[in-house]
């Protein structure tokens, strides 16, 4: 059974940093893309960026709202994805997701399994 | 970038009801189309992906269609536990983009 577990979440000043986790299990965790989806409170989905297999070199792509202040990592020996966030603004506050990209060798689809979330608020 | 844009963004139904939720993208994304439901205070869970094919273990009250710029879902027999917002999401190119959602309630 796939389970993502995130972690890390918590009260962060503006302009401060934060590591998310999420702790991967239940399939090969190299084969897969993995995202990063937030939701601030009250408003819809808002995907924040990827990073591909390890056919294609954990390659990463992010949205340009977040693109140059975090940054989306991977360590397979601990199976576990990682988002670092700096210069946190007070519009980053939301619940953080992460979820798998279905892969095969031939292509990725779409997300298919997701973590619980963990919080991130952003406030002084 | 490519938008997402759902329609309605609320819907009224009874229990049994089949409701029709519409997806439409600024540009065509050939059938890269993902449908998910989120009911409040849970994390999103995959319905459809490539427009038309259901996820493992979804059933098969829900459908969808579409390709290149409109896209339905579809909920047949609406059952208590399908009140829940829908969203639609692209996946064809970055930035992969949702659609503002659709809010199913009991009528």
């Amino acid at each position: 059974e796939v389970q993502l577990v995130e972690s890390g979440g918590g009260l962060v000043q503006p302009g401060g940093s934060l590591r998310l986790s999420c702790a991967a299990s239940g399939f090969t965790f190299s084969d897969h893309y993995m995202d990063w989806v937030r939701q601030a409170p009250g408003k819809g989905l808002e995907w924040v960026g990827r990073t591909r297999n390890k056919a294609n070199s954990y390659t990463t792509e992010y949205a340009a709202s977040v693109k140059g202040r975090f940054t989306i990592s991977r360590d397979v020996s601990k199976k576990s994805l990682y988002l670092q966030m700096n210069s946190l603004r007070t519009e980053d506050t939301a619940v953080y997701y992460c979820a798998r990209v279905y892969c095969t060798p031939i292509r990725c689809y779409a997300s298919d399994s997701w973590g619980q979330g963990t919080l991130v608020t952003v406030s002084s | 970038d490519i938008q997402m844009t759902q329609s309605p963004s609320s819907l009224s139904a009874s229990v049994g009801d089949r409701v029709t939720i519409t997806c439409r993208a600024s540009q065509g994304i050939s059938n890269y189309l993902a449908w998910f439901q989120q009911k409040p205070g849970k994390a999103p869970k995959s319905l459809i992906y490539d427009a038309s094919s259901l996820q493992s273990g979804v059933p098969s009250k829900f459908s969808g269609s579409g390709s290149g710029t409109d896209f339905t879902l579809t909920i047949s027999n609406l059952q208590p536990e399908d009140f829940a917002t829908y969203y639609c999401q692209h996946y064809n190119g970055y930035p992969l983009t949702f659609g503002g959602g659709t809010k199913v309630e009991i009528k």
